[in-house]
């Protein structure tokens, strides 16, 4: 089993709706999650990251945690085709200090 | 935001030649990482700095060494590159404040062909 598990996709959504992305983990000592969004040919960007139960917002984006469960979701509300990207989830790996732990990422399109 | 650079943005090189991907960054970060990207795939760290003169190996087993002399500066080195050595490298750092905010900033990545 991998460390940090994402759905490959494409997850493809319209344009104005809602885009659910999910994330398993391995660890149970992970504490904080991250979520980073990757354009074709460009690095990661840091978008979400959530160390506690329950949902954080951040203008269209929310991420969810759920530790009894082993998973962490992001949600962007009012999607857009300039949100066609690669999401990356990410864990700290509790066994190395602060060393992340990428998934493979999940590739969303927007189609307008 | 993000002020962490790596050249050269793109290298092709032929086998058996020595390589130094250079990054730097100004922003005083303390922690400095590499990652190896095939297209499709996770990132794969590679090696990590805490600071100057402290260097690690990462997860994914990499044929590359590292140095950390300055602060800003983490280059990554291939002696002798061979075709499987071919894939992105993005160099990242971190303030090293905490667990819960260990945002990385990633550099805008070196595309390594070895041909």
């Amino acid at each position: 089993q991998k460390e940090v598990e994402q759905n490959s996709g494409p997850l493809s959504v319209p344009e104005g709706a809602i885009a659910s992305l999910n994330c398993t983990y391995s660890d149970r000592g992970s504490q904080s999650f991250f979520w980073y969004r990757q354009y074709s040919g460009k690095s990661p960007e840091l978008i979400m990251f959530i160390y506690s139960n329950g949902d954080k917002e951040d203008g269209r984006f929310t991420a969810q945690l759920n530790k009894a469960s082993q998973y962490v979701s992001l949600l962007i509300r009012d999607s857009q085709p300039s949100d066609s990207a690669t999401y990356l989830c990410a864990a700290p790996f509790s066994g190395g200090y602060n060393k992340l732990i990428f998934g493979a990422g999940t590739r969303l399109a927007v189609h307008p | 935001e993000a002020d962490i650079y790596q050249t050269p943005r793109y290298l092709v090189i032929g086998t058996g030649k020595k390589i130094t991907l250079e990054c730097s960054q100004t922003m005083g970060h303390d922690k400095m990482y590499w990652y190896q990207q095939d297209p499709g795939m996770e990132l794969h760290l590679i090696h990590y700095s805490y600071g100057v003169n402290s260097t690690e190996k990462g997860d994914l087993s990499s044929e590359s060494t590292v140095s950390r002399i300055r602060t800003e500066h983490f280059p990554l080195t291939l002696e002798s590159a061979r075709p499987s050595h071919t894939s992105q490298y993005l160099c990242a750092s971190s303030k090293g404040t905490g667990e819960t905010n260990e945002k990385l900033f990633f550099g805008s990545g070196t595309q390594l062909s070895v041909l």
